[in-house]
């Protein structure tokens, strides 16, 4: 079936790093794809998507390129700020279906 | 912004009560959808709803649960008879073609 694979946490940076996470798929013909991300003590924010081969979503500073050759859809920001210190979670949607499968969660803390 | 909401955001139930989780979609969106994560795991998909019927359901979704939307705002999800395992954050989410959806703050059900 449908899965996720996302790298491992916890991730712990410093301000105006440089913050990858890694994030790859299995899926039969062609996903959605999508980053969400979960503050302390609040639900799940649509953070970006993308629903074809090398769109890019990009939102608050973060992107993501759906790459079908490497299935994979890896987030990144170039500076990060401590208000991002949350939990990620990247997620399919099949091209026949709507329900979301997620990966696990990386929890990304950034200190000033 | 338009936004899902849940209530309550916690409920405390004894083994074998009955709990109904309440949700208040967004009020265009057509597509309406239940997930859970249980503590430490991933957040899994239970049930979508369209057109005033389940559109589909996962294993975990088994006659122990129903959802319902019975007026035109309100979005519930009932638990007959709940588990100690039944223990997690439920999430409602929405959305108006079944892509993007939008999810609620989550409530918090703990079963003793």
């Amino acid at each position: 079936g449908d899965s996720v694979t996302q790298m491992e946490g916890p991730v712990t940076l410093s301000e105006e790093a440089f913050l990858t996470i890694n994030c790859t798929y299995t899926a039969t013909g062609y996903p959605s794809l999508f980053w969400y991300v979960q503050y302390p003590g609040e639900g799940l924010q649509l953070l970006l998507k993308a629903t074809k081969a090398d769109d890019k979503g990009s939102n608050k500073g973060f992107e993501a390129t759906y790459r079908k050759e490497t299935t994979s859809f890896h987030l990144e920001k170039g500076s990060v700020q401590v208000s991002d210190s949350a939990v990620y979670f990247c997620a399919l949607s099949a091209s026949n279906d709507y329900k979301l499968s997620f990966g696990a969660g990386t929890t990304v803390t950034v200190r000033a | 912004e338009p936004e899902v909401t849940q209530t309550p955001s916690h409920q405390v139930t004894q083994m074998g009560q009955e709990v109904i989780l309440r949700c208040v979609p967004i009020s265009n969106h057509l597509y309406f959808y239940w997930y859970r994560q249980i503590l430490g795991q991933k957040v899994e998909f239970l049930v979508s709803f369209y057109n005033n019927e389940i559109s589909e359901k996962s294993e975990i979704f088994d006659d122990q649960f129903s959802v319902e939307r019975p007026d035109g705002s309100n979005f519930t999800l009932k638990i007959r008879s709940t588990k100690l395992e039944d223990s997690a954050m439920y999430f409602c989410a929405s959305s108006f073609r079944g892509n993007e959806q939008y999810f609620g703050p989550g409530t918090r059900l703990t079963v003793t």
